[in-house]
């Protein structure tokens, strides 16, 4: 079946240290997103990537850097840049003709 | 800033219809109503869209106001499974605009 694969489910970071967060999918959409969540709250928009080596920030960039060399991969790396990483991060794909957005299970940083 | 208005929590009771409501007074002429929904700690799932016609599928009805500046997602018969965050989101559906932007959404509680 096909469908966005985000590893790992949980991760824990000391401060001061880069992470890199999986997304893949096997959809074969065309625009893949990352947003983040915290507690009791809305998504927010952190990139977005709309065809391969291409994409643009979102919302909350800052502290925040992305890759889109493969259509079906697009990781996010969470840099010691960012002050407030703990939170739970999504990756979703869609193609513009199809309407609508297919999300992972989510990955939940924890900064310790 | 989200381009709908929700209320912020609702409640029903089990095998009883439920009426989310969202206000999108700002809505353009391409843009597309979607719902999706987010179960604790999973990724949000979709659940319907519509342009201006009222739409049908075998998870729920949205209902879409004539001038479309609000719309109603129908739940007819609510389960347990059903408790989640409903977020009601607007997407241009010309492909302008790749931000789905999403707000704090309605908590649905249904008691048993």
């Amino acid at each position: 079946d096909g469908g966005i694969t985000q590893s790992p489910k949980y991760l824990f970071r000391k401060e001061g240290q880069n992470v890199t967060l999986s997304c893949e999918q096997n959809l074969n959409h065309d625009a893949m997103y990352w947003y983040r969540q915290d507690p009791g709250q809305g998504l927010r928009l952190i990139y977005y990537s709309q065809i391969v080596n291409d994409f643009q920030k979102g919302d909350i960039a800052e502290g925040y850097s992305v890759s889109r060399e493969k259509k079906e991969s697009f990781p996010l790396t969470v840099t010691s840049a960012q002050k407030n990483p703990t939170a739970f991060y999504l990756c979703a794909s869609s193609n513009r003709d199809r309407g609508s957005y297919t999300f992972g299970s989510g990955t939940r940083l924890t900064v310790v | 800033d989200a381009k709908t208005t929700q209320p912020n929590s609702m409640e029903s009771n089990e095998e009883e219809p439920v009426h989310l409501p969202c206000n999108h007074s700002t809505i353009s002429g391409t843009d597309y109503i979607h719902w999706y929904r987010q179960l604790p700690s999973q990724g949000p799932e979709y659940v319907i869209h519509g342009l201006t016609s009222n739409v049908n599928n075998r998870m729920a009805s949205l209902a879409i106001a004539e001038d479309r500046k609000s719309s109603t997602l129908i739940l007819h018969r609510a389960t347990l499974r059903d408790a989640a965050v409903y977020y009601c989101i607007l997407r241009d559906g010309q492909g302008g605009s790749e931000k789905l932007v999403f707000g704090k959404g309605t908590k649905l509680t249904v008691n048993p």
